[in-house]
This record gives C-alpha cells, structure tokens and sequence, in this order.
C-alpha cells in the first residue's frame, strides 16, 4: 500500500528557534495534504492543511510547503515554544477515496527552554 | 463546532472479553467516520471508515467488526479480545462542505489494554 514516512523520527530544538519537520508521500495522487499535532494521550488535533493546488500556506506560526515534483511535505514552526512539544503527523489524502487519510509514523519535537 | 465524544478514556480487558467502544458526533450530519488504532509511537491506522447509517468498510482483516446505527453514532465491536488488540484507538470524522476534502477532527481517544 501507500505510505507517508517522516525522515526523522525525534527533533530537539531550543525554544525560541524554528523548527523544520519533514514528511516524505508516496502516492502522487494524493491532492490533500494536513499536519496534525499529538500530545500524550490526546486524539491529534489539526494544524495546518494544503491542497495540491498549492505549494505553500501559511498560518498562526506554522507554514507548510509542499513540493510534489519529489513529494514531500514540511512543516515550519515559528519561534518554538515549549508548548509546541509534542508528535507531529502528515497525512495525505486522495479525494476520491471517501476522504481516508494516511498517516506517517509521526516525529517528535521537544522544545528545550 | 464539529466535535466527537468517545469514552471510555482508558479499558483494560481480560483476553477473550467482548469489546464496544462507542463514539457519537455533534455539530454536524451525515459526516463520514472512521476508527483507527494507534500502537505505542506509530501513526494512525486506519481500520473502519463510514459514509452513512449501515455502511461500512473495512481496511484491515481483522478481530474487530464496526457498525453505524445512526448518523452520529459509530461503534467499535470485538466478540473475543485479543492481546494484539491493544492500542490506543481513535475515532474520527470528516465532513463535506463544498470542498473536496475536509480535515479530520478526532475524539480523544480509549487507551485498550488487553491482558
């Protein structure tokens, strides 16, 4: 099957600093893509999304870059703070596909004051 | 606001128990729904998805059945546990307004321990 694998599994950072975290895709059809965030013990909680339309969007701190021509996908954090530790998910989606998502394995990013 | 309630938070179960996990929907109808399961630092497997009352597909085989009674309503079933069903298991929907695709928005999730 399809999957959607993450090039490093953990990221430390010092707070204050950007975080950059990557995510590699697989299908070439997939046209949605979304970040979600994890804390321990919590269902994941949306982020920040992009369609494949689209090869940058930007929100509250976080911007996601798209780049199908080698199909990966990054997550920027702006001035992480410690309460941006967490897991970090991608998924991608194929419209057609009765909107199921696939996820990566996840990255972990600790914030260190 | 679209939210999911799912409970119980935490379950642990003796091997070849019966399972039901239960999740209802509000803010919104006629959502497609989905279970995953999630083991210890992995990603999300999908295992269940549904687009309306009674319809439901299967991704995996599997010990564990779904149903959809209702429309906001979405069960997670096993007959007889096993110890590799532990996981912690998340239930999700996704609504269609508009667009081609939405986000997700997921409960908070039942941590199953099987023993």
């Amino acid at each position: 099957g399809e999957n959607v694998g993450l090039h490093l599994p953990t990221l430390s950072v010092q707070e204050g600093d950007n975080s950059i975290i990557n995510c590699a895709y697989s299908n070439s059809a997939s046209d949605y893509f979304i970040w979600y965030k994890q804390e321990s013990g919590k269902g994941p909680q949306f982020i920040i999304d992009i369609r494949s339309n689209m090869d940058k969007r930007q929100g509250q701190r976080v911007t996601v870059l798209l780049n199908k021509t080698v199909k990966h996908l990054s997550l920027q954090i702006a001035a992480t703070q410690p309460g941006d530790s967490a897991v970090y998910f991608c998924a991608e989606t194929l419209s057609t596909n009765a909107g199921k998502s696939t996820f990566g394995d996840g990255t972990t990013l600790t914030v260190k004051p | 606001s679209q939210t999911i309630h799912q409970w119980p938070a935490t379950l642990v179960q003796p091997v070849g128990s019966p399972l039901s996990l239960e999740c209802t929907v509000e803010g919104t109808s006629n959502p497609n729904l989905y279970w995953y399961r999630q083991a210890a630092g992995r990603g999300l497997q999908l295992l269940f998805y549904s687009v309306g009352i009674g319809q439901i597909s299967s991704e995996v085989p599997q010990n564990l059945s779904a149903s959809r009674p209702q429309d906001r309503q979405f069960i997670l079933s096993s007959k007889k546990l096993l110890l590799s069903d532990s996981g912690f298991y998340l239930c999700a929907g996704r609504i269609f307004a508009g667009q081609p695709n939405e986000k997700l928005f997921f409960g908070s999730g039942t941590q199953l321990s099987v023993l």
